[in-house]
């Protein structure tokens, strides 16, 4: 069972790139989230959806942009990086509300 | 607007023996939910246990287990007879029961484990 799958594992960017992280999951779950987690902190909600076709903005939304097409993929596309994009981010799925969520293996971002 | 404190960033325990971390938080609502998560070495957050603020009995997962005082508005979380395994960041988190999907995260606190 593979769950929630977040590509890459690691990414070096320079300022002004841009690139999209990907997750996909195979739970069938309507809830999907964008989070990112700096050092030394919680984490922070970027975007989350509620199914196909349908996306929101979270607590720090800002110099990013999400899509969902399917309800199994819900990229993140960072436009422009920026040397405070610099962190971990995590994709997560939720089957209904208050499930649990399940998380995936992150994604390390470092912009230089 | 909600806040979650945990006020010890770091924790040890010895092997076999009980470590209680705390977990507070600062709400006017009165129904929620509040979730400890583990987060090992390999980076995945996963759900160690849940508590709704409804329930007054505490929340029991095999050897975790919260101690829950909602007038206090305290949430913490006991591991007891500590495993190597159990080496984690511990996030504590809120979240409202109405239809708002943001999590409220604490720092977290880094619990060690020694043999």
């Amino acid at each position: 069972n593979a769950g929630v799958t977040q590509t890459p594992k690691f990414r070096i960017l320079k300022i002004g790139q841009s690139m999209t992280l990907q997750c996909t999951q195979d739970m069938n779950h309507n809830y999907m989230y964008w989070y990112r987690q700096d050092p030394g902190m919680g984490l922070k909600l970027i975007y989350y959806s509620v199914g196909a076709g349908i996306t929101d903005k979270g607590e720090v939304p800002n110099g990013y942009n999400v899509s969902r097409s399917t309800t199994e993929d819900f990229p993140l596309r960072l436009e422009l990086a920026a040397p405070s994009q610099t962190s971990v981010y995590f994709c997560a799925t939720e089957r209904s509300y208050n499930s649990p969520l399940h998380f995936g293996n992150g994604t390390r971002l470092t912009v230089t | 607007a909600q806040t979650v404190t945990q006020s010890q960033p770091e924790m040890s325990v010895q092997e076999a023996e009980t470590v209680t971390l705390s977990c507070t938080y600062d709400t006017s609502e009165s129904d929620y939910y509040l979730f400890w998560y583990k987060q090992p070495p390999s980076r995945q957050m996963i759900l160690v246990i849940r508590q709704e603020a409804y329930k007054q009995q505490n929340a029991t997962e095999n050897r975790f287990s919260v101690n829950f005082q909602k007038a206090a508005k305290s949430f913490s979380l006991k591991i007891s007879d500590s495993q190597l395994g159990d080496a984690a960041m511990y996030f504590c988190a809120y979240r409202s029961a109405g239809n708002n999907r943001k999590l409220i995260w604490g720092l977290g606190t880094s619990l060690a484990v020694n043999p």
